[in-house]
């Protein structure tokens, strides 16, 4: 059973969109929840978020965690087209392993 | 800062052999490195965590006998997949981190095939 639920599973947007990703949960004995970014190989490293209602900015990415509901999303302003890659939600548990969800796939296209 | 390599990126190898994959923390060190695998359109699945100088902790699920996991130092971990099938074929990953954060850099991942 997935403990990491992230949707759309995949999305296509036109440049300058303005997109959301979802990641919901079921599990509340995380420590940190964590976003990244895969493009080809290596994810890169883009939020990490532990507290409830406390929204993280970087540029045109902010996120945030809501954690009465068991959610956070990615809000991805004005895109790009090198914005398109996966996006990866993570929980982060003792011990520091990451238990992933399977990605939004985000293609933005010219 | 904070970057991590693997070698090899891509290794084909036959059914039967064994192929070590290196992954260093290359300007940090790493007091805690983990090793993932990636197919096709899926997630990363943590196989498992090695700690310096320490047994890895294996996953449920992960035979340790085959896939063998070597933390010796602070900058290099060693997954060894012995006897490899064709079912071992996959995207292998490690990430590392330092310290109490839960943040880790990942290594841009290496392709096995098994023929």
């Amino acid at each position: 059973e997935d403990k990491v639920v992230q949707s759309p599973l995949s999305l296509v947007v036109h440049e300058g969109d303005t997109v959301t990703l979802n990641c919901s949960y079921e599990v509340t004995n995380f420590r940190s929840l964590l976003w990244y970014k895969q493009e080809k190989k290596a994810p890169t490293f883009l939020f990490m978020l532990t507290s409830s209602g406390i929204e993280k900015k970087s540029g045109r990415l902010s996120s945030i965690l809501d954690k009465k509901e068991l959610f956070s999303i990615l809000n991805i302003t004005a895109t790009q087209t090198g914005d398109s890659a996966v996006y990866l939600c993570a929980l982060g548990f003792s011990g520091y392993a990451l238990n992933f969800g399977k990605g939004t796939s985000l293609l933005v296209t010219p | 800062g904070a970057v991590v390599s693997q070698h090899p990126s891509r290794v084909i190898c036959k059914s039967g052999t064994s192929v070590k994959i290196e992954c260093r923390s290359l300007d940090f060190q790493a007091t805690t490195m983990f090793w993932y695998r990636q197919f096709p359109k899926k997630s990363l699945m943590l196989m498992a965590t090695s700690n310096e100088g320490s047994k890895a902790t294996y996953e449920q699920g992960v035979e340790k006998d085959k896939f063998l996991i070597n933390h010796a130092s602070l900058t290099l971990s060693t997954l060894t997949v012995t006897s490899a099938h064709p079912e071992d074929s996959s995207f292998y990953i490690c990430s590392a981190k330092t310290g109490t954060t839960y943040e880790q850099y990942f290594g841009p991942g290496t392709r096995l095939t098994v023929t």
